[in-house]
């Protein structure tokens, strides 16, 4: 079963704009990692959040995570058109085998 | 250091052959995850090994899929008797440690026709 759960499902802004990604998740996790695919493409791998961490930023992207919600947010500023592409988040669950689980995704287009 | 090879990346069998996708890991790495894209659709788990052992294999069909890792030389799925439905992109990746970072191959597309 997906452990994550990305809202939306897609979104469509204009260049320049931010554009936020929320992920839901439902059992205790070790970490929450942030990866981005490009249509048909393998996944790169973005941002790693740990469960006693609140924030975490890399270039323009920003990942926050409430474990008391089970949730983590992806925050992309300044967007380009390179940025379009399908994000995924992925959990590792404590008390687990340590397998990495996807969501959905969300598709972002970002148009020029 | 080279990224994770997978080969081939485009393999078309016809139905009742078997199929054999392959993963070089990046070097060092000894954890190996397999996944199954759907088109538009998130990775769904299949399999996750650590050298000569099979970690979690919850996500992989009971029959006619196997996967292995063995000492020397690329992870394995292997997938027997294929059918239609089991067209997909396979996807695997490799890290240094079980809560780290996975860094992905590019994909092998399987057609079943």
């Amino acid at each position: 079963s997906q452990q994550g759960e990305e809202d939306p499902q897609a979104l469509s802004i204009q260049e320049g704009e931010n554009a936020t990604m929320n992920c839901s998740y439902k059992t205790s996790i070790n970490n929450l990692q942030w990866y981005r695919q490009n249509s048909g493409r393998g996944l790169v791998h973005l941002i790693l959040i740990r469960s006693n961490e609140r924030e975490k930023h890399s270039g323009r992207l920003r990942v926050t995570l409430d474990t008391s919600k089970k949730s983590s947010s992806l925050l992309i500023t300044a967007s380009r058109a390179a940025d379009t592409a399908s994000y995924f988040c992925a959990t590792v669950s404590n008390g687990n085998t340590g397998k990495l689980i996807f969501g959905q995704g969300t598709t972002l287009q970002v148009k020029p | 250091n080279a990224g994770v090879m997978q080969n081939p990346r485009h393999l078309v069998r016809r139905r009742g052959q078997e199929a054999r996708l392959r993963c070089s890991p990046m070097k060092g790495h000894s954890h190996v995850y397999w996944y199954r894209q759907l088109p538009e659709e998130g990775l769904k788990f299949m399999v996750y090994l650590q050298k000569e052992n099979i970690i979690d294999e919850s996500g992989m069909p009971k029959e006619r899929f196997s996967a292995e890792f063995p000492k020397e030389g690329p992870s394995i799925l292997r997938i027997q008797q294929v059918v239609r439905g089991d067209s997909a992109a396979y996807f695997c990746a490799s890290s240094p440690a079980w809560n780290t970072e996975a860094f992905f191959g590019q994909g092998t597309r399987l057609t079943v026709v």
